[in-house]
């Protein structure tokens, strides 16, 4: 079976700080991989997204940035946070010739 | 444009049915999801809709009419551990890419 692994599960860091969030995924090869943020009462946006190792694509303009520098392993990382990135961060990944997208547990940000 | 529109709250009651709806507008449909999220957890994978009709997987029931751009969850005999936020996502065709896009979930409440 697919497992997503994401750690930590909780991380509070001061503004300016950086940041690494790390997903690792168990079950399935070549997987497509996902990173979502989801703020506190709103939807899930889709961050960057993975075909491939070394393949990053990035949805929205923000001081993140993502890697993938293993077939299971997709890195989220930041230089310098801000108040603005506080966020339960989600990993997400698709296996080859399936549909359905599947979470890891998720990591809660808070930037103070 | 891309828009997905589900109602923000619904309450129901213990052993009823609910149905809660989405509408959506893609560029290019590929597919309805809908995922179970409870508080302060990561997004669980409930059903997967391509064509046009009902998909029922024990109490709970997805329809979609590509036509309309329409889909509805149906969740039969009502229990207090579905007290949860719903979320509908339509996928893009993307060629490998997989992307969904999500509404901002429909809080369920479930009363005695």
């Amino acid at each position: 079976s697919q497992t997503i692994h994401q750690w930590p599960a909780t991380l509070v860091q001061p503004v300016g700080s950086p940041l690494s969030l790390e997903c690792t995924v168990e079950g399935t090869s070549n997987p497509n991989l996902y990173w979502y943020r989801q703020a506190a009462g709103r939807g899930l946006q889709l961050l960057f997204y993975s075909v491939g190792i070394g393949q990053i694509s990035s949805e929205v303009p923000q001081n993140l940035s993502a890697s993938r520098p293993q077939d299971r392993q997709f890195i989220l990382s930041s230089k310098k946070l801000l108040l603005s990135d506080s966020g339960f961060y989600l990993c997400a990944q698709v296996a080859p010739g399936h549909n359905e997208q599947f979470f890891g547990p998720g990591t809660r940000l808070t930037v103070l | 444009g891309q828009n997905i529109d589900q109602p923000t709250e619904m309450t129901a009651t213990e052993g009823a049915i609910v149905q809660i709806n989405c509408t959506y507008q893609t560029s290019g449909f590929n597919g309805l999801f809908w995922y179970q999220q409870h508080a302060g957890e990561a997004p669980t994978f409930l059903s997967y809709n391509v064509l046009d009709g009902l998909e029922e997987k024990g109490r709970f029931s997805s329809f979609l009419s590509r036509s309309k751009g329409y889909s509805y969850l149906l969740l039969k005999e009502l229990q207090m551990k579905d007290s949860a936020s719903y979320l509908c996502a339509a996928r893009n065709y993307g060629g490998a890419t997989n992307k969904l896009i999500f509404g901002t979930g429909t809080l369920l409440a479930v009363q005695p």
